[in-house]
């Protein structure tokens, strides 16, 4: 069965400093990675996704992450983030099951942009 | 397109009364999601639909929960009867294909508050 761990539940970062939220995931079989941004009173929103090929996914508003296998890894960075970007983020993990995609969600990691 | 539609936004109701929460997806997207979202728990899975079947129910947290959908344009998901621990936000999410790697859409949300 697939899982993923967000291990860090909340980070508090300074406006316009780098920040990382980290991600990893088990699975037995090929998986597809995706990183959701939820803000306030808001549904989920895509902000990227790994399916195959360069590791490095660039997604919206300037983020990014780097899928990698061998440490099942696949965190979330931005070499400067501003007060818009306070929100959760959410990790999921997708594989294939039965001829369809199933999709594991992460607890979620609070994002609070300090000004 | 207008994105998924969920109403009511916002749902109160006692303990033991019937709650509806309806959900329109996109248009053409053939697989509907239902997630609940609470502090606890974060974002859990409740059941999925493609072409109007459901697929996977084992996310249902009991019998007072069901779901259907009579249509491609329209799902229900009802709980008879509520509980206080039903409080939380349900969202509806739908998706275009089950080609692994599909982005799921999702609703703003019904936030249920049983008392």
């Amino acid at each position: 069965a697939q899982s993923v761990t967000q291990l860090d539940s909340q980070v508090p970062v300074f406006e316009e400093a780098p920040v990382e939220l980290r991600c990893n995931y088990s699975s037995s079989v090929s998986v597809y990675l995706f990183w959701y941004v939820q803000y306030p009173n808001q549904g989920l929103q895509l902000l990227l996704k790994y399916l195959s090929g360069s590791t490095l996914v660039k997604g919206i508003n300037g983020f990014e992450a780097e899928f990698n296998k061998s440490q099942t890894s696949f965190h979330l960075r931005k070499p400067s983030v501003h007060i818009s970007d306070t929100a959760e983020y959410f990790c999921a993990v997708g594989e294939n099951s039965g001829g369809y995609q199933k999709v594991t969600f992460g607890i979620g990691t609070k994002l609070q942009v300090i000004p | 397109d207008a994105g998924v539609i969920q109403s009511p936004r916002h749902e109160v109701t006692e303990m033991g009364q019937e709650v509806t929460l309806r959900c329109k997806p996109i248009s053409g997207h053939d697989y509907l999601f239902w997630y609940r979202q609470t502090m606890m728990r974060g974002l859990e899975l409740l059941i999925y639909f493609n072409n109007n079947v459901p697929i996977d129910d084992s996310g249902m947290p009991e019998d007072r929960f069901s779901a259907k959908m009579p249509n491609a344009s329209f799902s229900t998901l009802k709980i008879q009867p509520s509980e206080p621990r039903d409080s939380a936000v349900y969202f509806c999410a739908s998706s275009l294909s089950r080609r692994g790697g599909s982005e799921q859409y999702f609703g703003p949300g019904t936030r249920l508050t049983v008392t």
